[in-house]
């Protein structure tokens, strides 16, 4: 199994709609959870951290689910400007300090006018 | 968060040769990475990049290959030895945070081998 594993889409949905992503990691300890935002030809930029109490940044909720290993993202009221690739992300290192990232492929999204 | 510069941002490269790309963040920070991202995949650590000591590296990866120098605790260089086309991908260093969030990515370097 794939340590972090992510639905690669793509997801065609029309502006204003409400999109969900999903990703599962393999393993139970981890601590860290993040999810990122490529753009075509740019580097990763983090778009948000996820806690065990899920978090909001406008229109981006994201959640973890520890016992079943899942981590969320959900879009509500898509903007064409949302179109990029999702990137799940969990650091590696499991004893609280820092440590390396380990990346999902990616969920592609598109959104249409 | 930090702020890194990374160079070149793109190279074209002939076989056999080699290429250092390079990062300088804004502020000390412990530990660096190195990722690389093939054309239409997702990123893979390279080594993670430790002021003093020798870098450390993931499966797939030697220091042969990859020759890393971190000489202090705000620039780090990755080599690219003998390249081949296989080579050609984007690399990216990245920085850990200093509390808590999110990982901070240099600009990355587009690399082709011909």
């Amino acid at each position: 199994r794939k340590e972090v594993e992510q639905d690669p889409g793509p997801f065609n949905v029309p502006e204003g709609a409400t999109v969900a992503f999903n990703c599962t990691y393999s393993n139970s300890a981890s601590q860290s959870f993040f999810w990122y935002r490529q753009d075509c030809r740019k580097e990763p930029k983090l778009l948000m951290s996820v806690y065990s109490s899920g978090n909001e940044d406008g229109r981006f909720t994201a959640q973890l689910n520890r016992a079943s290993q899942y981590i969320s993202l959900l879009i509500r009221d898509s903007k064409l400007s949302d179109s990029a690739t999702y990137l799940c992300v969990v650091n590696r290192n499991y004893g609280g300090s820092q440590g390396n990232l380990i990346f999902g492929k990616g969920t592609k999204l598109s959104v249409k006018p | 968060s930090a702020v890194i510069s990374q160079k070149p941002s793109r190279d074209i490269c002939q076989r056999g040769t080699s290429l250092t790309i390079q990062c300088q963040v804004d502020s000390q920070v412990t530990m660096m990475f190195w990722y690389r991202q093939q054309p239409g995949q997702s990123l893979t650590l390279i080594a993670t990049a430790n002021q003093g000591s020798e870098a450390t590296y993931e499966s797939g990866f030697v220091i042969d290959k990859f020759p890393i120098s971190r000489p202090n605790l705000t620039f780090s260089t990755l080599t690219v030895s003998n390249m081949s086309p296989e080579d050609s991908s984007i690399y990216l260093c990245s920085v850990a945070p200093t509390g808590v969030g999110g990982y901070t990515f240099g600009s990355g370097t587009r690399l082709t081998v011909v």
